[in-house]
């Protein structure tokens, strides 16, 4: 099946600094990648959705400015935390849809665990 | 607003017992419903339905939908300990994106 990979697995950084999840789709070209972000016990919540070329999609509630997403080429989006805080501690989680069209062909990376100390 | 709701939230039954999992949504333009397992990271596919009434399989695990009453069924016979995980049910509105369930954490003990 198709492989999604993100990186950092997990990242620790200290309040007020940035940090840049990448999401790549190894093996198709995802025209429309999902952020999404879960908290410990609870589900994934969708943060924004990008496509590529153009300006992201986000969430009622989601700070565009904190959670920067760029989808700069059509196997890579980005999401950046700026001026990360312990609140913004959560796991991420990417996924991706191919251009097959096919409804549920959405593959997720191996997810993102921020900490933020 | 959307709406996927799971049931139970969570579930602890002995090695070999059926469990049945539960998932009702309101969705404005219904597109799929989507079954995933999640353990310790990204959550792994379990089924797409799509049409009422037409059960899919897999192993011990299958599932069916229901259009009509909004809901469906995810079921596991002879239940296994590597079975405990957090189901989650999703569904794809006409918008492209899954809105997903709050889950039911499963725990099978031997």
């Amino acid at each position: 099946g198709a492989v999604v990979s993100q990186h950092p697995s997990w990242v620790i950084c200290k309040s007020g600094t940035s940090v840049k999840i990448e999401c790549r789709s190894l093996d198709f070209q995802a025209t429309t990648m999902f952020w999404y972000r879960q908290f410990p016990k609870q589900s994934l919540m969708l943060m924004a959705t990008s496509n590529e070329g153009s300006k992201a999609t986000y969430e009622q509630g989601v700070e565009k400015d904190k959670f920067l997403i760029n989808h700069a080429s059509l196997t890579l989006s980005t999401l950046t935390v700026t001026s990360a805080h312990p609140e913004d501690s959560s796991f991420y989680i990417c996924s991706a849809s191919g251009s097959s069209g096919i409804d549920g062909e959405l593959f997720f990376g191996e997810g993102s665990r921020l900490t933020v100390l | 607003e959307d709406k996927v709701v799971q049931s139970p939230l969570s579930l602890v039954v002995h090695e070999g017992d059926t469990v049945t999992l539960n998932c009702s949504y309101e969705v404005t333009n219904f597109r799929s419903l989507l079954w995933y397992k999640q353990e310790k990271k990204a959550p792994t596919f379990l089924f797409m339905l799509t049409s009422s009434g037409i059960e899919k399989k897999s192993g011990r695990l299958s599932s069916i939908l229901d259009k009509k009453e909004l809901f469906s069924i995810l079921n596991i016979t002879a239940t296994q300990t590597g079975d405990s995980a957090i189901y989650l049910c999703a569904v794809y509105n006409s918008g492209y994106a899954l809105n997903f369930g709050k889950g039911t954490s499963l725990l099978v003990t031997p």
